[in-house]
């Protein structure tokens, strides 16, 4: 069975702050995919980044970067010089690589993120 | 480019009623997947169609039921209404083997 944990249930930063959020995961399966996805308020998902098991690099995409390490199964999204507009509910993904196409999400129970002036 | 549309946006219903939500996929993905989410939890997996067929299916009672139309468009059913139910279904699509979801805003559902 396939699990996302997502410990950290609220965080609180003031602008131009750097922020991580943490997700650890569980699966048998040896290929899988890892996404982040924002939630605001409007209550749509919105997707930010996916990455595949077999390519660890890390990467940066404008203020956004992540970690992926895993040999401790962990997939970290960090935002660089938060914005107000950042404030959402953040989610952690995963996704088996089914043969057939038929893949689905596991979620964590996300963060939210609130970012003051 | 109109993305996932969803119907109703928020609906109240009485215990131990039917309800039906409605979803249309963004243009060009045929694959349909609908997620429950209750209040400060992850969105949970429902079931996913594809040419009009349930191919995946979480663990959610007979209850729950779905149809995929031809033109792509799905429908979620939930019949004898419970308290636990309310939550925010979101409905999400993608083009067959693709690895990209769209999301909808949801249908907020109260339960009473």
């Amino acid at each position: 069975a396939q699990k996302v944990t997502q410990a950290q249930t609220e965080i609180s930063v003031v602008e131009k702050e750097d922020v991580t959020l943490d997700c650890v995961y569980e699966t048998r399966d040896t290929t899988y995919y890892l996404f982040w996805y924002k939630q605001p308020p409007s209550g749509e998902l919105v997707f930010l980044i996916r990455r595949n098991s077999f390519d660890e690099q890390n990467e940066i995409s404008g203020r956004y970067s992540w970690n992926f390490q895993k040999s401790t199964s962990s997939f970290n999204f960090t935002i660089t010089a938060s914005q107000v507009v950042d404030s959402a509910v953040y989610f952690c993904a995963l996704s088996e690589a089914r043969g057939s196409g038929y893949s689905t999400l596991t979620f964590g129970k996300g963060t939210m993120l609130l970012v003051s002036p | 480019d109109a993305g996932v549309t969803q119907s109703p946006t928020h609906l109240i219903k009485t215990r131990g009623q039917q309800v039906t939500l409605r979803c249309s996929p963004k243009s060009g993905h045929d694959t349909v997947s609908w997620y429950q989410q209750a209040l400060g939890q992850g969105p949970q997996f429902i079931f996913q169609y594809y040419e009009e067929e349930e191919r995946q299916r979480g663990n959610f009672p007979d209850r729950f039921s779905g149809h995929q139309f031809p033109n792509y468009s799905s429908e979620l059913n939930v019949n004898a209404l419970l308290l636990g139910d309310s939550a925010l279904y979101l409905c999400a699509s993608r083009r067959q083997g693709a690895l990209r979801y769209t999301f909808g805003s949801g249908t907020r559902l109260t339960v009473v």
